[in-house]
C-alpha cells in the first residue's frame, strides 16, 4: 500500500520563526490533507491540496504530485502553531482509506 | 454551526471491562468515521457508516469492537472486554460526502481518550 513519510519527526523553534514540513508519498494520490492536532486532541482540516499551492493566512501548502511530495509552510509562528501537523494521503485504488503519516510534533517558545 | 460532538473525554478502565464511546456527527452529514489514534501515531481507520449502513469496518477488530450507528445520525463504538493495547483517543469523524476523493470535507470532534488499567 502507499506509503507516508513526515520529516522531521521533531521541531523546536522560537515565537516568530519559520518552519517548512514536508510529506513524502510513495504513490499517486486522489486527496492529500494536512491537518493540525492541538494539543488537546483537536484535529483541525488546514488544506486539501492534492496539487498546486495554496495560502491561509500565515500558513501556506504546495505539493508537487509528480515528485510525491508535500511541504507545509508556517511564518511568524505563534505560540498558538504547536502540536502535531499531519499529511494524509488517499491512495489511487480507494474512496474513503485516509493513510496517515506519523505526524512532525512541532512546539514553539514563547 | 455545532461541530462534532462526543462523550465521554475521558475513560479509565480496567482491563477485561466494557466501555462506549458515542458520536453526534455535524448536522446533515451522512457519513461517520471511527478512528483509533494511539500516542505518537497517525489515526487508523476503524469503521465507516454512510447513514446507518457500514461502507467498510475491514480493520475493526469485531472479536471486541462493535459499533452502530441507529437512524443513521448518533453513533455508538463498545469495546467489550477491553485490552491494555487499547488504550488510545478514539476519534469520531464526520463528511457531507461518501467519498473522500476530490473533498477535503473531514471534520473531527475532540476524541475520547480511553486507558485501560
Amino acid at each position: 500500500g502507499i506509503q507516508v513519510e513526515q520529516s522531521p519527526p521533531d521541531l523546536i523553534l522560537q515565537e516568530g520563526a519559520n518552519s517548512t514540513l514536508r510529506c513524502n508519498f510513495s504513490d499517486s494520490v486522489n486527496n492529500l490533507q494536512w491537518f493540525h492536532q492541538n494539543p488537546w486532541g483537536q484535529l483541525i482540516n488546514l488544506f486539501y491540496i492534492p496539487s498546486g499551492t495554496k495560502q491561509n493566512g500565515r500558513l501556506s501548502a504546495t505539493t508537487v504530485a509528480t515528485e510525491r511530495y508535500s511541504l507545509l509552510y508556517i511564518s511568524s509562528s505563534q505560540t498558538t502553531d504547536s502540536g502535531v501537523y499531519f499529511c494524509a494521503v488517499l491512495g489511487p485504488d480507494s474512496n474513503y482509506q485516509l493513510i496517515w503519516g506519523a505526524g512532525t510534533k512541532l512546539i514553539i517558545k514563547p | 454551526e455545532a461541530g462534532v460532538a462526543q462523550s465521554p473525554r475521558y475513560k479509565i478502565i480496567e482491563k477485561r471491562q466494557s466501555v462506549a464511546f458515542w458520536c453526534n456527527p455535524i448536522s446533515g452529514h451522512a457519513t461517520l468515521y471511527w478512528y483509533q489514534q494511539i500516542l505518537g501515531q497517525g489515526p487508523k481507520l476503524l469503521i465507516q457508516f454512510q447513514n446507518n449502513g457500514v461502507v467498510d469496518d475491514s480493520q475493526l477488530p469485531k472479536d471486541r469492537f462493535s459499533a452502530e450507528r441507529l437512524k443513521g445520525v448518533d453513533s455508538t463504538l463498545k469495546i467489550q472486554p477491553a485490552k491494555l493495547e487499547d488504550s488510545a483517543v478514539y476519534l469520531c469523524a464526520s463528511s457531507p460526502r461518501q467519498k473522500l476523493r476530490d473533498t477535503g470535507e473531514l471534520f473531527f470532534g475532540e476524541g475520547s481518550r480511553l486507558t485501560v488499567l
